[in-house]
């Protein structure tokens, strides 16, 4: 059975402390892995795709990254305004689907 | 990057009433729109994927009476929840996909329904 898991559940940190967020995933036929950013009460907004193991995408202070099991989403210096859950999605499946798989999030707190 | 309007963003209604949520994709056509519904600290899980033309596939457990799809235009979804009742209220999201900038999904703002 295709799933996502993110870990961890919850972060805190101080402002300017670095950390990783962590996506797992067990699909057949991966076809693309997506990280969102969901303020509460707002829809996800949309950050990164990557679609290959190796391949890595770099915005701002957020860097991810993707391996053949996982994708990691590592945050440098955060700001109290990285405050947000961040959604891992991967798109698996025959070409002409367009099933997407969410993890359940990493909500993220930045303190100030 | 494409923009996804979602209307309207807070709806409280009476129980055994229903209540229509609008999808439109403004800047960009979208044959295939989807349906999320969000628990409080939860992911989104998939209902529904709304299909313009043709009849919405529904996830297994969704109730297709329950929760009535239409895409009659290639820039406008509806999500109708039929008689609604408290366990319905939940936030749901909808969202399209931009065959111009590949696969990733582009998201409406969400709309919290709350079901007295």
């Amino acid at each position: 059975e295709d799933q996502v898991t993110q870990s961890p559940e919850a972060l805190r940190l101080q402002e300017g402390e670095s950390s990783s967020l962590n996506c797992s995933y067990t699909v057949s036929g991966l076809r693309g892995l997506f990280w969102y950013r969901q303020d509460p009460g707002k829809g996800p907004e949309f950050l990164f795709t990557l679609y290959s193991a190796g391949e890595e995408k770099e915005k701002e202070r957020l860097k991810a990254t993707l391996t053949k099991k996982e994708s990691f989403l590592h945050i440098t210096a955060p700001k109290p305004e990285d405050s947000a859950t961040y959604l891992c999605a991967v798109q698996a499946g025959p070409s002409g689907t367009y099933k997407y798989i969410f993890g359940t999030g990493t909500r993220l707190k930045v303190l100030a | 990057g494409a923009v996804v309007s979602q209307h309207p963003s807070r709806v409280i209604c009476k129980s055994g009433t229903s209540v229509k949520i609008e999808c439109r994709s403004l800047d960009f056509q979208a044959t295939t729109m989807f349906w999320y519904r969000q628990f409080p600290k939860k992911s989104l899980m998939l209902m529904a994927t709304s299909n313009e033309g043709s009849k919405a596939t529904y996830e297994q457990g969704v109730e297709k009476d329950k929760f009535l799809i239409n895409h009659a235009s290639l820039t406008l979804s509806t999500l109708t929840v039929t008689s609604a009742h408290p366990e319905d209220s939940s936030f749901y999201i909808c969202s399209a996909r931009d065959v111009r900038v590949g696969e990733k999904l582009f998201f409406g703002s969400g709309t919290q329904l709350s079901v007295l």
